[in-house]
């Protein structure tokens, strides 16, 4: 069965500073991915998602991914996090009529 | 404005009881899932139905029980058996069975024991 894995657990970050959340999914063939994110007090709200095409994906507040399938991962990344982007992040990968979700990754930006 | 709607905010339950936790969409979505999250370990699959009248049991079913008689609507009962049933439950669906859209979130419900 399909599994992920968020490494970073905890991430904190002064404001300004770059992110890069990893994320890798255990086996290849054609995957659906995704990036939710958790705002404190707030719903999973969908960040951005792969299905094909162009590896590189934006979404919203300024975030991408890049899906590089020979390394099974799709990583987020923002070139400058805000105070707001304090949230917790989970990455999701497809598994026939399943969504296999990571442990998420808290992220902290202090100002 | 449509969207999922996950009632109570809050629930408590005593030792021994069972409790229903209610999910209703108005997207219009085929398939339904019920999600336990935990610190620490993300999002846990309970149940998920693809259709009406069926539905099948996701990586940590046991204690917990389902139905799906009406399409906007996919409660989920939490059982005496379940052993440890203090978690965040969220609710979610999806437009079509086998399809690509995304999930859609609850806002979810917090279970705690008395």
């Amino acid at each position: 069965a399909q599994s992920v894995s968020q490494h970073n657990h905890h991430v904190i970050l002064s404001e300004a500073a770059s992110l890069e959340l990893g994320c890798n999914y255990s086996y290849g063939g054609t995957v659906n991915l995704f990036w939710y994110v958790q705002y404190p007090g707030q719903h999973l709200q969908l960040l951005l998602k792969y299905f094909s095409g162009d590896p590189l994906v934006k979404g919203i507040k300024g975030f991408e991914a890049e899906f590089i399938k020979s390394k099974f991962s799709f990583n987020l990344r923002k070139p400058s996090v805000q105070w707001s982007d304090t949230a917790e992040y989970f990455c999701a990968v497809t598994d026939t009529d399943k969504l296999i979700f990571g442990t998420g990754t808290r992220l902290q930006v202090f100002p | 404005d449509g969207g999922i709607t996950q009632s109570p905010k809050y629930l408590f339950r005593k030792e021994g009881q069972n409790v229903t936790l209610s999910c209703e969409q108005n997207l219009n979505h085929d398939a339904m899932y019920w999600y336990r999250q935990d610190p620490g370990q993300g999002l846990r699959l309970i149940y998920y139905s693809q259709i009406v009248n069926d539905f099948q049991k996701g990586d940590i079913a046991e204690g917990y029980s389902v139905s799906r008689e009406k399409k906007e609507s996919f409660p989920l009962t939490v059982t005496s058996a379940q052993k440890n049933p203090t978690a965040f439950y969220l609710c979610a669906s999806r437009a079509a069975l086998g399809s690509n859209q995304p999930q859609h979130f609850g806002d979810g419900t917090r279970l705690s024991i008395l």
